[in-house]
């Protein structure tokens, strides 16, 4: 079971914006380590799409945007379009026990 | 160009030990700061991260499977090796190796930045 959690799905019309929150704690976000955030489509390898909270890699557009705040951390995508529809997994690490990466529950995100 | 490519066995049964090797170029783990990760992910679940090993032979493991896994590299072969053990049907997934740097990681945790396309472990007697 992951400590850090997203809403299972969101959804929302092309052109709109959508975000999506990462809910950690005091051993992870909380504790100030970064997070990083990654776009799965379908039958494909996860893709880095927001590194140390708010970098973007080259080549990810800029309608996608990640923040941090206290415990918790958000992606959020502007314009969204029709190829954005995807899975979406938070990364951060976790102190707990002895310490390691852990991943997001993950967030379905549907274009309407 | 930075690529990464699992390979290993499709099918394995239970209490086997399982190896899965990741072969990679565009890049060497002798480099500073550079690291290979293996992340799973079972059908229809969210990712699991497994083991990292950085270029100067340290190594990170998942507490709560640190006493199934090892991780080495052969830096002469660009290849990175998983091994874990006592297999069960629960550990079916799919296993990724990834690459990852320490600039994009922070002080903690890693960004894995470029990842293989996968391969599909089963667990079945």
């Amino acid at each position: 079971q992951s400590v850090l959690t997203q809403p299972p799905s969101v959804s929302g019309a092309p052109g709109q914006r959508v975000t999506i929150s990462c809910t950690g704690s005091s051993s992870n976000i909380g504790a100030g380590y970064d997070v990083h955030w990654y776009q799965q489509l379908p039958g494909t390898a996860p893709k880095l799409l927001i590194y140390g909270n708010s970098n973007r890699p080259s080549g990810v557009p800029d309608r996608f945007s990640g923040s941090k705040s206290g415990t918790s951390a958000s992606l959020a995508i502007t314009g969204l379009q029709a190829e954005d529809e995807a899975d979406y997994y938070c990364q951060s690490y976790d102190s707990s026990l002895s310490g390691s990466d852990v991943f997001g529950t993950g967030t379905k995100v549907t274009v309407l | 160009q930075i690529t990464l490519k699992e390979s290993g066995p499709t099918l394995v049964k239970p209490t086997q030990t399982l190896t899965l090797t990741c072969t990679f170029s565009g890049f060497s783990l002798s480099t500073s700061g550079v690291g290979v990760g293996w992340i799973r992910q079972p059908p229809g679940k969210a990712l699991e991260w497994l083991a990292l090993i950085y270029w100067d032979d340290d190594k990170r493991y998942s507490p709560s499977l640190k006493s199934r896994l090892t991780i080495t590299k052969d830096t002469s072969k660009n290849q990175v090796v998983l091994t874990m053990t006592n297999m069960d049907p629960v550990d079916t997934a799919t296993y990724y190796c990834a690459h990852s740097r320490l600039d994009m990681s922070g002080a903690r945790g890693h960004a894995f930045d470029i990842w293989g396309q996968g391969t599909m472990v089963t667990v079945s007697s």
